[in-house]
């Protein structure tokens, strides 16, 4: 069974800067491209960025919005996914899901972890 | 950016009903689309890939056809357990793009 399990979310100040780590399990974790996608209260779904394959050299996307702020990694020996969120911003207060890459869609998602930007 | 458009936005059913949703993108992006269904509280599941592929394990009741910049999702005979909102989204081109969701009430 896939399993994505978040963790690391809390509360941080404007300016703040916070990491998130997702553990997968339950399927070969270095055969997926993985994403980050994140949700505000009461509203929708928005995709934060992606990091590829080692065969694609690990490379990564990154919506506007979090361009230069945030960094996703992984490391494929401990099937772990991470995302660096620095300068954060009240704007960026939201759920944030971990997510499988499918054929070239997110297939399977985390439960989500809350991250709270306030003063 | 690719933007993508969802109508309705909320719609209200009965059970048994055959309910149909729309997306639309602002450019051609082929059949590069999935849709997700999202209860309150919970992560979104995929239902549909590549516009008209059933994920594994998702029962065939939920359909989707298209291609280019329109799209729809039919859902037929309208479970109880079918309310939450549906997303569609587009994976032609980076940023990928949501659609802004269609709540289904039952």
């Amino acid at each position: 069974e896939v399993q994505l399990v978040e963790s690391g979310g809390g509360l941080v100040q404007p300016g703040g800067s916070l990491r998130l780590s997702c553990a997968a399990s339950g399927f070969t974790f270095s055969d997926h491209y993985m994403d980050w996608v994140r949700q505000a209260p009461g509203k929708g779904l928005e995709w934060v960025g992606r990091i590829r394959k080692k065969p694609n050299s690990y490379t990564t996307e990154y919506a506007a919005s979090v361009k230069d702020r945030f960094t996703i990694s992984r490391d494929d020996s401990r099937n772990s996914l991470y995302l660096q969120m620095n300068s954060l911003k009240t704007e960026d207060t939201a759920v944030y899901y971990c997510t499988r890459g499918g054929t070239y869609h997110p297939d399977y998602w985390g439960q989500g972890t809350l991250v709270t930007v306030s003063s | 950016d690719i933007q993508m458009t969802q109508s309705p936005s909320s719609l209200s059913a009965s059970v048994g009903d055959t309910v149909t949703i729309t997306c639309r993108a602002s450019q051609d992006i082929s059949k590069s689309l999935a849709w997700f269904h999202q209860k309150p509280g919970k992560a979104p599941t995929c239902l549909i890939y590549d516009a008209s592929s059933l994920q594994s394990g998702v029962p065939s009741k939920f359909s989707g056809s298209g291609s280019g910049r329109d799209f729809t999702l039919t859902i037929s005979t309208l479970q109880p357990e079918d309310f939450g909102t549906y997303y569609c989204l587009q994976y032609k081109s980076y940023p990928l793009t949501f659609g802004g969701g269609a709540k289904v009430e039952i």
